[in-house]
């Protein structure tokens, strides 16, 4: 069966380091999505690919995250530097496309700890 | 703005026993698609059920059915026969053409099995 993949599956760092998280989703899905998890909530969007482009990254702190899907397929989220703050759950989907019918599948996530 | 408000943060089932999550939703889109996913302890997000805005069946899958009251804007999961592995989080969620066909989640509804 079809899974998204991500990894690393557990990340911890030392505030003001760079980190780097790689999802591949699965085949053929064109759109992929970052989400963010924060302890005792429901994900939330950092951004929104669509083949190579980002439909939405309206969610996404500019001045230290960054998201690339260079080539449409797989993607590397990054933060730099991270906070204490950034410690949560990161999440990445992949669907079909873009209707309300198409289901949003998810990888394993990466956990990560901002010491 | 979408919106999905889970007003039970922790329910507890009998083994065996039928449960009911609820899941109240608003939107102002007349398209759009609901989802419930669960979250064991390991973080992954698994889908479990779909129902479509203009589907006019409950949607069912195994032991998971939906049921969709459109005009009171609930969208309420139903598990039957619980099982012990069914002790998760449960999170209901919304897409539509006005968010970018983004999730957007609830804060979900801590499921204890007991046996």
């Amino acid at each position: 069966e079809a899974e998204v993949a991500q990894s690393p599956r557990y990340k911890i760092t030392e505030k003001s380091q760079a980190v780097a998280f790689w999802c591949d989703p699965i085949s053929g899905h064109a759109t992929l999505y970052w989400y963010r998890q924060i302890l005792g909530q429901g994900p939330e969007l950092l951004v929104q690919f669509q083949d190579e482009s980002v439909v939405d990254d309206s969610q996404l702190p500019k001045d230290r995250f960054s998201a690339e899907r260079l080539k449409g397929v797989d993607s590397t989220l990054k933060i730099q530097p991270a906070e204490l703050g950034d410690s949560a759950m990161y999440l990445c989907a992949s669907s079909a496309g873009l209707r309300e019918t198409d289901t949003q599948y998810f990888g394993p996530g990466t956990r990560l700890t901002v010491l | 703005a979408q919106k999905i408000t889970q007003t039970q943060p922790g329910m507890f089932v009998q083994e065996k026993e039928a449960v009911t999550l609820d899941c109240t939703y608003d939107t102002s889109d007349q398209s759009y698609g609901l989802f419930w996913y669960k979250q064991p302890s390991s973080g992954e997000m698994i889908f479990l059920i779909y129902q479509g805005s203009y589907d006019e069946q409950n949607a069912t899958e195994g032991r998971y059915s939906l049921n969709f009251q459109k005009a009171r804007k609930s969208a309420n999961l139903v598990i039957s026969a619980s099982q012990l592995g069914d002790s998760a989080m449960y999170f209901c969620a919304i897409v539509c053409r006005g968010s970018n066909y983004k999730l957007t989640f609830g804060k979900g509804t801590l499921l204890t099995v007991n046996p």
